[in-house]
């Protein structure tokens, strides 16, 4: 089965910051990449899909990148309501494996 | 107005059983694919398995694999999860979860998601 690695686990940053968060899949996935968010004691929400398509909705300050293996979330400038954890997903065929999780807090 | 309600959780020992159950409403529940994910307290989300919209394709994580099944009625837009032999690690809050959309040899992301039942094994 194809394992997703994210890094880093947690990071601290300060508002305004650029943030990077980065997902590595085991076996190419084309663009079958999908972040979420889930904030304390809420369930998750759908960022991005297809690696770099923004859900309706969601702030213009996150983007995502990538394709095959190597995919990356970027929130351009941090805000406080971006205090989370964020998930990566593939969603080809399969199992829909997540990554391990980046909690991201504010300094 | 998508809902998924699921209920079936609870305490049970190690090497009991439970069901699960999703009661889906607001959509064609016959015509969408159906996923189990679980998060343990205070870790990472784990996808559990994974049901076509016919029930003819499944998949289930080497966690669980052999000791949980999934199966689904359309007639009663429902979602079942039958885990067998439980441990302390399947301690979790289970969430049913929706695809975002559904098309015929096209892949989806989880968009809607249930507000969980929480599993809890131990003695």
């Amino acid at each position: 089965d194809i394992q997703m690695t994210q890094s880093p686990s947690s990071l601290s940053a300060s508002v305004g910051d650029r943030v990077t968060i980065t997902c590595r899949a085991s076996q190419g996935i084309s663009n079958y990449l999908a972040w979420y968010q889930q904030k304390p004691g809420k369930v998750p929400k759908l960022l991005i899909y297809a690696a770099s398509t923004l859900q309706s909705g969601v702030p213009s300050r996150f983007s995502g990148s990538g394709s095959g293996t190597d995919f990356t979330l970027t929130i351009s400038s941090l805000q406080p309501e971006d205090v989370a954890t964020y998930y990566c997903q593939k969603y080809n065929s399969g199992p829909r494996t997540f990554g391990q999780g980046t909690k991201v807090e504010i300094k | 107005e998508v809902q998924l309600v699921e209920s079936g959780g609870g305490l049970v020992q190690p090497g009991g059983s439970l069901r699960l159950s999703c009661a889906a409403s607001g959509f064609t529940f016959s015509s969408y694919e159906m996923n189990w994910v679980r998060q343990a307290p205070g870790k990472g989300l784990e996808w559990v398995s994974y049901i076509s919209s016919r029930g003819t394709t499944i998949y289930y994580a080497d966690s669980v694999k052999g000791r949980f099944t999934i199966s689904r009625d359309n007639a009663k837009n429902s979602l079942y999860l039958q885990m067998n032999s439980l441990r302390a690690e399947d301690t979790a809050v289970y969430y049913c979860v929706r695809d975002a959309a559904y098309a015929l040899g096209s892949y989806f992301p989880f968009e809607y998601w249930g507000q969980g039942t929480l599993v809890t094994v131990s003695s």
